[in-house]
């Protein structure tokens, strides 16, 4: 099993729609989670960081399972501008940072 | 505030070839690390350091070797380059705080012919 798995998609969806990717992690040790918005291969830029349950910053709430360890992100009312590769990595005391494949989202007119 | 910065940006190599990226940080960050970024898939860890004279392997480790002699610096050497090697190369910081993001660099475009 991967350290850090996420469905690769691409989920097409429509603007305005809701929509809710998730990324499940390995080691149980793992007690800070980030998810990063990637443009076109470019340097990842940090999107969300979760701590204990969850966090929303207005569209994006993500939600932190630690029983069956796994973080979701979830977007409302998505816009053209969202269209990116989505990326999570959780953190644990070891350093060792593994980052999930990513999960790419095309919102469409 | 430059962050983190890549050198260089793009190189072309031929088969064989040696190279280094030099990583290089201002943000006094214990960690580094060097990713490789492949077309249709994520960050590859290579390989990482949590301090200063320190390194360790990640995921995909083979054909690289690295060198953190000093704590703002994280070099990457590819001593004789393959084709495989070609990608996209990312170096990051963050420090060991748990909360701490990683902060990473514009990456470096490497192809080997």
């Amino acid at each position: 099993r991967k350290e850090v798995e996420q469905d690769p998609g691409p989920f097409n969806v429509p603007e305005g729609a809701t929509v809710a990717f998730n990324c499940t992690y390995s080691n149980s040790a793992s007690q800070s989670f980030f998810w990063y918005r990637q443009d076109c291969r470019k340097e990842p830029k940090l999107l969300m960081s979760v701590y204990s349950s969850g966090n929303e910053d207005g569209r994006f709430t993500a939600q932190l399972n630690r029983a069956s360890q796994y973080i979701s992100l979830l977007i409302r009312d998505s816009k053209l501008s969202d269209s990116a590769t989505y990326l999570c990595v959780p953190r644990n005391q070891g350093g060792k940072l593994i980052f999930g494949q990513g999960t790419e989202l095309s919102v469409k007119p | 505030n430059a962050g983190v910065t890549q050198t260089p940006k793009f190189r072309v190599l031929k088969t064989g070839q040696s190279m280094t990226l030099l990583c290089a940080q201002d943000m006094n960050h214990e960690y580094m690390y060097w990713y490789r970024q492949d077309p249709g898939m994520g960050l590859r860890l290579i390989h990482y350091s949590v301090g200063e004279g320190t390194t360790a392997k990640g995921e995909v480790p083979d054909g690289y070797n690295v060198s953190r002699l000093k704590k703002q610096n994280f070099l990457l050497g590819l001593e004789s380059a393959a084709p495989s090697q070609t990608s996209v190369y990312f170096c990051a910081s963050t420090p060991p705080d748990l909360t701490g993001e990683l902060f990473f660099g514009e990456g470096s475009r490497l192809t080997v012919l």
